[in-house]
C-alpha cells in the first residue's frame, strides 16, 4: 500500500518569506502527485498535479512543487507567501496502474501553514 | 458551474442511530468519491462510485455504505454510529479524465455524543 509523508506537521513562516512543504512518498512505480489546500471549514481545493512530463510544477495562487523520483519526493514551494496563505495543505499520491479503474487518493497527514505578519 | 454540494453541512446524533449523508456533483461528473477526515487519522478513502457502481472501497467496517443514483448524486450512510464516527465526510467528483483531479465539496460534519 502507497504512503505519503508530510514531514512537519506546522510551519510558521513570516509574510514574504518564502516556504517550503515538504512530501515523501513510499510507492517505486510511476504515481501521480497532487497538493491539495484546505481553508477553514472549506472542503479540499486541487493546488497543482503531476502526471507526467516536466518535474517542476507549476500551481495556482504561485505555488510550484518539484517531482524527484530519486528521492521519492514532492515538495511544495512558494517564493514570497501572503496572509492568505495560512491553511492546510496536503499532499497526495493515486496509482495509475492500481487496475480498479479508480482514482482513490491516499493522503499525507497534512502541514498547517501560519504566516505571520 | 455549480460546485459540489454537501448536505447537511453540520449534523449531532447519539450513539447507536444511523445517518444519511448528501452530495450532489458537479454537473457532467460522474465519479464520487467519499473521504472521512479526522484530527488523529487524517484523510481516508471511504469509497468511489461511478455510474451507480462501487468501484473502489476503502478500509472501512461494513456500517459505512453507499450508492449512487443515475444522476451521480450520491448518499453515504453510516449505522449504529459509534463516537469515532465523529468526523468531517467529504465528498469529491471527478470526471473521467484525470486520474485524482478531485473537486470537493465543503463537508459535512457529523458529531456522535
Amino acid at each position: 500500500a502507497q504512503s505519503v509523508t508530510q514531514l512537519d506537521s506546522q510551519v510558521p513562516v513570516f509574510e514574504e518569506a518564502p516556504v517550503e512543504l515538504r512530501c515523501n512518498y513510499s510507492s517505486s512505480v510511476s504515481v501521480y502527485l497532487f497538493w491539495y489546500v484546505q481553508y477553514p471549514n472549506q472542503g479540499l481545493q486541487l493546488l497543482l498535479k503531476y502526471l507526467s512530463g516536466s518535474t517542476l510544477v507549476k500551481g495556482i495562487n504561485g505555488f510550484e512543487a518539484e517531482f524527484n523520483k530519486s528521492q521519492t519526493s514532492f515538495h511544495l514551494r512558494k517564493p514570497s507567501v501572503h496572509i492568505s496563505d495560512t491553511a492546510e495543505y496536503f499532499c497526495a499520491v493515486s496509482d495509475p496502474y492500481s487496475g480498479a479503474g479508480s482514482y482513490q487518493l491516499t493522503f499525507g497527514k497534512g502541514t498547517k501553514l501560519s504566516v505571520i505578519p | 458551474k455549480a460546485g459540489v454540494t454537501q448536505t447537511p453541512r453540520y449534523l449531532i446524533k447519539t450513539r447507536g442511530q444511523q445517518v444519511t449523508l448528501s452530495c450532489s456533483p458537479i454537473s457532467g461528473h460522474r465519479s464520487v468519491s467519499w473521504y472521512q477526515q479526522t484530527p488523529g487519522q487524517g484523510l481516508q478513502f471511504l469509497f468511489e462510485y461511478f455510474s451507480e457502481t462501487q468501484r473502489n472501497k476503502g478500509n472501512f467496517p461494513g456500517r459505512f455504505s453507499g450508492r449512487q443514483f443515475s444522476n451521480s448524486r450520491s448518499e453515504m450512510n453510516v449505522s449504529t454510529l459509534e463516537l469515532g464516527d465523529s468526523a468531517l465526510y467529504l465528498c469529491a467528483s471527478s470526471t473521467t479524465g484525470f486520474a485524482g483531479e478531485l473537486f470537493f465539496g465543503e463537508g459535512s460534519r457529523l458529531t456522535v455524543l
